[in-house]
């Protein structure tokens, strides 16, 4: 079955780099997304890496994918008070309708 | 361009009652999907729609439909208000329906059952 876990809390200090970790169950995951949420609002999609991928890097964000692991990170450099919000990571796999399965969120505090 | 809108932005309705929530998707987009958002809790997957035919339907009872409309806007019904179905609804869009297609979501409609 489909399953997605992460820790529900993080707090780093402003200008370092934070690091959200997820594992996720499903060996035939294909996509695996990472999507922000600030408080009252929608979810914003950050990156997505492909499941035969191992990195990804955007900007001040880095995707690692361990697949033996079943694995994901994001690694946020330089993080800002403005970073602060609710980090969901999602997969989506081969499956009849291919719905995003996401897990319950890492709330991550940016400390000035 | 515009992204996903959904109105109502909020909503208080009391138990039994029936919601209608609205969804347009971003323009050239011709799927959407809804997804349930409780406090506290991830987003759980409720139905996905495509060229106005379903192409997928989470583990939700009969109590919630959905249809989507010929310029792809879609609206989310639920029926029988429980306390229970007191979340952020969220919809999102994509080009198509198949798995390489990214999702965009709009900011929510957030439902309060009284």
């Amino acid at each position: 079955g489909e399953d997605v876990e992460q820790s529900l809390f993080l707090s780093v200090r402003e200008g370092d780099s934070s690091v959200i970790n997820c594992t996720y169950t499903d060996s035939s995951s294909t996509y695996l997304y990472w999507y922000k949420q600030e408080p009252g609002a929608g979810l914003q999609l950050l990156t997505y890496i492909f499941s035969n991928m191992d990195m990804k890097q955007d900007q001040r964000l880095t995707v690692l994918l361990n697949k033996k692991d079943k694995h994901l990170s994001l690694r946020i450099a330089d993080t800002q008070t403005g970073d602060s919000a609710i980090y969901f990571c999602a997969e989506r796999t081969y499956s009849g309708n291919t719905p995003l399965v996401f897990g319950k969120g890492t709330r991550l505090s940016v400390i000035a | 361009d515009a992204g996903v809108t959904q109105s109502p932005t909020h909503l208080i309705k009391t138990r039994g009652q029936h919601v209608t929530l609205r969804c347009s998707p971003i323009s050239g987009h011709k799927s959407v999907s809804w997804y349930q958002q409780v406090l506290g809790q991830g987003p759980q997957f409720i139905f996905q729609y495509y060229e106005k035919e379903e192409r997928g339907r989470g583990n939700f009872p009969d109590r919630f439909s959905a249809r989507q409309f010929p310029n792809y806007s879609s609206e989310l019904n639920v029926n029988a208000l429980l306390l229970g179905d007191s979340a952020l609804y969220l919809c999102a869009s994509s080009l198509g329906a198949g798995i390489q297609e990214t999702q965009y979501f709009g900011p929510g409609t957030r439902l309060l059952v009284l």
